[in-house]
């Protein structure tokens, strides 16, 4: 089955410790990004990636590591999270920005 | 500042009625999507129009697209219960000449259709 995944669901930490939210996709999709969801401003870009160790900034990087080593994975990295990165966040993939398909999302709460 | 910025906010009718909803942008773009979410859940590709058409069906939904006017419009037809969820608009502006580029979503419409 063509999807895309997320690990972990949900997630409650601390400030200031590491975390890493894994995200993988089966279809061979080069393109792969990173988004948050916040109740009144949407869906924002964090980073996206075009294909292999080929990574941009989206609206919204600060705070915010990827990279994408392997076609299929591209890791969200937050080296030191604060309490306004508590967020939905979802990993999407795509052959072209079109079509996207998107995760599961993954619910982080930052005490 | 968002791309994409949706209107209504908030759209409620009664199952067999048509619900429109539309999407301004500011810039030039490549294509316009319309996705829709389920609450909490990922999101969903329904449609995507190319700046060079102006109009796109699938199934009950009609997309247009009027870039003269930098905007674009989502009709679903005959709705239904399970039409209940909140609809987003992206648009697609490409990275240097790339067929690849950023999307950008605007902060959605919520349907509410009542039985």
């Amino acid at each position: 089955e063509a999807q895309v995944t997320q690990n972990p669901r949900y997630l409650i930490t601390v400030t200031g410790k590491k975390l890493t939210v894994t995200c993988s996709q089966n279809m061979n999709h080069e393109y792969m990004s990173w988004y948050r969801q916040d109740p009144g401003l949407g869906l924002r870009q964090i980073y996206y990636s075009m294909n292999v160790e080929v990574t941009d900034k989206g609206d919204v990087p600060e705070g915010y590591k990827v990279s994408r080593k392997e076609k299929r994975n591209f890791p969200l990295i937050l080296e030191s999270p604060s309490p306004n990165q508590t967020s939905l966040y979802f990993c999407a993939s795509s052959f072209t920005t079109g079509n996207e398909f998107f995760g599961p999302g993954t619910r982080l709460t930052v005490l | 500042s968002q791309q994409g910025e949706e209107d209504p906010q908030a759209l409620s009718i009664q199952e067999g009625e048509n619900a429109t909803m539309n999407c301004s942008y500011k810039t030039s773009i490549n294509n316009l999507q319309w996705y829709r979410q389920n609450s909490g859940r990922g999101l969903v590709h329904l449609i995507l129009i190319r700046s060079n058409e102006r109009e796109k069906h699938s199934g009950r939904l009609r997309v247009t697209l009027d870039t003269s006017k930098k905007s674009s419009s989502l009709l679903i037809t005959a709705s239904r219960a399970a039409d209940t969820a909140s609809y987003f608009c992206a648009t697609l502006t490409n990275a240097g000449g790339t067929s690849y580029g950023k999307l950008t979503f605007g902060q959605g419409t919520i349907l509410t259709v009542h039985p």
